[in-house]
C-alpha cells in the first residue's frame, strides 16, 4: 500500500527564508504527485502536479521536485512571506488508482 | 464558477440523525470521490466513483452511502449519525485514475452532538 510520510511535521521560520518541506512515499511506481496547499478552515487549494516523466515543476516562487528512485519529493518555497502560512499536504495516487494517499502535512508559520 | 461545490458547508445535527451532502464539478470529469479528514487533520479515501460505478469503499461503516445519479454529482448519505462521525468532508474530481490531477471542494464540516 502506498504509504505517504511527510516531515516536518511543523516549520517555523522569519519572513524571506527559503524553505524545504520533505515528502517521502514507499512505491516508487508512482505515475505522479501532488502538492497541496490548505489554509485553516479551508479547502484544499493544488499547488504543482509532477509526472512521473518529470523531475521538477515550477510555479512562481514554489518548485518541486520528484525523485521516485527514492521515494522523495521536495517543495522548494522561496523567499518565504507570512501569506505563505498553511499546511502543506504532498499525496500520490493509491496502488489502485482511484484515490490519492496523503500524508499528514508539514504547519508553516512564517513570522513577520 | 466553483470547479468542485459541495453543499452544506456546515453542518450541526443529532446524534441519530440521518444526513446528506452533495456535491457538483463542472470540470467535465469523470471520476469523483469522497474524503474524511479527521480530527488530527488526516486525510482519507472513503469512496471513489468512475463513470457513475463505485470503484473504492474504504471500509468505510454500512451507515455511509454515496449515491452517483450523473458524472457530474456524487452525494454522500449518512444514517443514524454517530459523534464520532464529525469530521470534514471533501469531495474531489479527476479525469480518469488522477493522471492529470485532482481537484478538491471546499469541504463540508459535520459536527454532531
Amino acid at each position: 500500500k502506498q504509504e505517504v510520510t511527510q516531515i516536518p511535521a511543523a516549520l517555523s521560520v522569519p519572513e524571506g527564508e527559503n524553505l524545504v518541506l520533505n515528502c517521502s512515499f514507499t512505491d516508487s511506481a508512482i505515475y505522479n504527485l501532488q502538492w497541496f496547499r490548505q489554509d485553516p478552515g479551508k479547502g484544499l487549494t493544488s499547488l504543482l502536479l509532477i509526472q512521473s516523466s518529470q523531475r521538477e515543476q515550477t510555479s512562481g516562487r514554489l518548485n518541486a521536485s520528484l525523485d521516485k528512485s527514492s521515494g522523495r519529493s521536495t517543495l522548494y518555497i522561496a523567499a518565504s512571506q507570512p501569506g505563505d502560512s498553511a499546511t502543506y499536504l504532498c499525496a500520490g495516487p493509491s496502488n489502485s488508482g482511484y484515490a490519492l494517499n496523503f500524508g499528514k502535512g508539514t504547519s508553516l508559520l512564517v513570522t513577520p | 464558477d466553483t470547479a468542485v461545490s459541495q453543499t452544506p458547508k456546515y453542518l450541526v445535527t443529532q446524534m441519530g440523525n440521518d444526513k446528506s451532502i452533495k456535491c457538483e464539478q463542472n470540470l467535465g470529469h469523470d471520476t469523483m470521490y469522497w474524503y474524511k479528514q479527521d480530527s488530527k487533520k488526516f486525510l482519507k479515501i472513503m469512496f471513489s466513483y468512475n463513470n457513475k460505478e463505485l470503484i473504492i469503499n474504504e471500509t468505510v461503516p454500512n451507515r455511509f452511502s454515496p449515491k452517483s445519479p450523473d458524472k457530474a454529482h456524487l452525494n454522500l448519505h449518512i444514517n443514524s449519525l454517530e459523534l464520532g462521525d464529525s469530521a470534514v468532508y471533501f469531495c474531489a474530481s479527476s479525469r480518469g485514475q488522477g493522471q492529470y490531477g485532482y481537484t478538491f471542494g471546499s469541504g463540508t464540516r459535520l459536527t454532531v452532538v
